[in-house]
This record gives C-alpha cells, structure tokens and sequence, in this order.
C-alpha cells in the first residue's frame, strides 16, 4: 500500500484552460474527499465521495468544478475556464468505512494559474 | 455551522522546550479529531487520532487530548527538535445528512530553532 497517490504534483495552465486531476485513494478506502488549500490557510471541504457516491459538494465549488469516482476507485476533480482565484493545492484523502478510521492524504496538487 | 481555531498561529521555540499547540471548535458532535503535520508544499501527514470518547492519545513524544464537551484539544510535544519545525494542523471529523467531513483550522506554524 503506498498511500494516496494524486496526480500531477504540479499543473501550470493559462487563464481560461481546463485542467483535470486524478486521486488514487488507499485500495479499500470507500471514503474520499477533495480539499482546496491556500497559502497560510487550512485546507477548505470541496467533496466527499462514499464509494461512487458524490454525497455532498461544497458551496465553494462553482458550476466550473465537477468532481468523479467512477466505480468508487480512484476520483478525478476537473476545472473548466480556469480563473486566477482557482490557483491553490488541491488536496485529496481517503478514509476506511469506519469513521473511527483515520484520514489519510495525498502529497496534493499545486495549482497555478497564469 | 462547525469552526475550528487554532491558537497560536506561530510559534518559535529553542530545542529541547517542552510546548503545547491549542486547537479549539465550536459544536461538540464530532466523531473523533485528528492532528496533522504539513511541510511547506506538501501533504498532510497524520499524527494522532483522538476519539469522541477518548481523553488522550500518545505516540512517541507527542500527546494530544480531548476535552469534547468545552470544546478543546491539546497537542503536547515533548523535548522539541529542529525536525518538528512545520505547520500543525487539527481538524474535527462530522456528518450531517449522510455526509462527512473534515473541518480545519487553519493552523499554528512551529519553528523550533537550534
């Protein structure tokens, strides 16, 4: 097991550019959420997934955002017409189906929009 | 509306001090609180995960404990080493309409100098 892995660490895009990322969470995990963190901020609720189940999204996510977990395994997080205010790290988490369980996180993706 | 704050937001420390990061939220129903470490650009690792139930947890030099009902949790880090030096972070697992959650603070930034 080697953790949640997200790809790619690092995603430089133009103003207007639609980029996607992928999350492979821990295998077993049915839980996973999608966090966004800006600089000197804690990282901020986007979605949570229960298995292939898209059970909440956050207001913070606009129409531009949309969020997958095809089949519950690994989810992808898809930003059209990037803007500016999207650059931030976008981080990813899987938990076991037993909220006693601990969360666990990916190295995340850093984001930055030009 | 659940919020977590953390207190102080930074922090700086000789090595070898004894000191104590304070993080306190707003709703008592929570199912557990878990403290995170992050490295500047990076993930979120996991330290320690504290219970709805339980009062304390240790691992190795760190302690954390939960006092649910005013609200408060305490991370106790023992004889501080320039290897600590990173951002801490606490967050509240909760639900609500079939939903979950992790809720942040936003963080105290610990600087332990040589």
């Amino acid at each position: 097991d080697t953790g949640v892995s997200q790809n790619p660490r690092h995603k430089i895009t133009k103003r207007g550019q639609n980029v996607t990322f992928r999350c492979d969470p821990i295998s077993e995990h049915n839980r996973l959420y999608w966090y966004r963190q800006t600089l000197g901020q804690g990282p901020e609720f986007l979605t949570y997934f229960q298995n292939e189940a898209q059970l909440e999204k956050s207001r913070l996510l606009s129409d531009r955002f949309s969020a997958e977990r095809p089949k519950g395994s690994f989810s992808t997080l898809e930003i059209q017409r990037t803007e500016q205010g999207d650059s931030a790290m976008y981080l990813c988490a899987s938990s076991h189906w037993d909220t006693n369980t601990e969360a666990f996180f990916g190295q995340g993706t850093r984001l930055t929009v030009v | 509306k659940q919020e977590v704050t953390q207190i102080p937001a930074a922090l700086s420390v000789p090595e070898g001090e004894n000191l104590v990061l304070n993080c306190s939220f707003t709703d008592s129903a929570i199912y557990n609180l878990q403290w995170f470490r992050q490295d500047p650009g990076k993930g979120l690792t996991s330290l320690l995960l504290i219970q709805s139930s339980q009062r304390e947890q240790t691992s190795g030099r760190l302690n954390a404990s939960l006092d649910k009902s005013s609200g408060r949790s305490t991370l106790y880090i023992a004889a501080s080493q320039p290897g600590d030096s990173a951002t801490y972070l606490c967050a509240v697992r909760i639900t609500q309409g079939g939903s979950e959650k992790l809720v942040f603070g936003k963080g105290t930034k610990l600087t332990v100098n040589p």
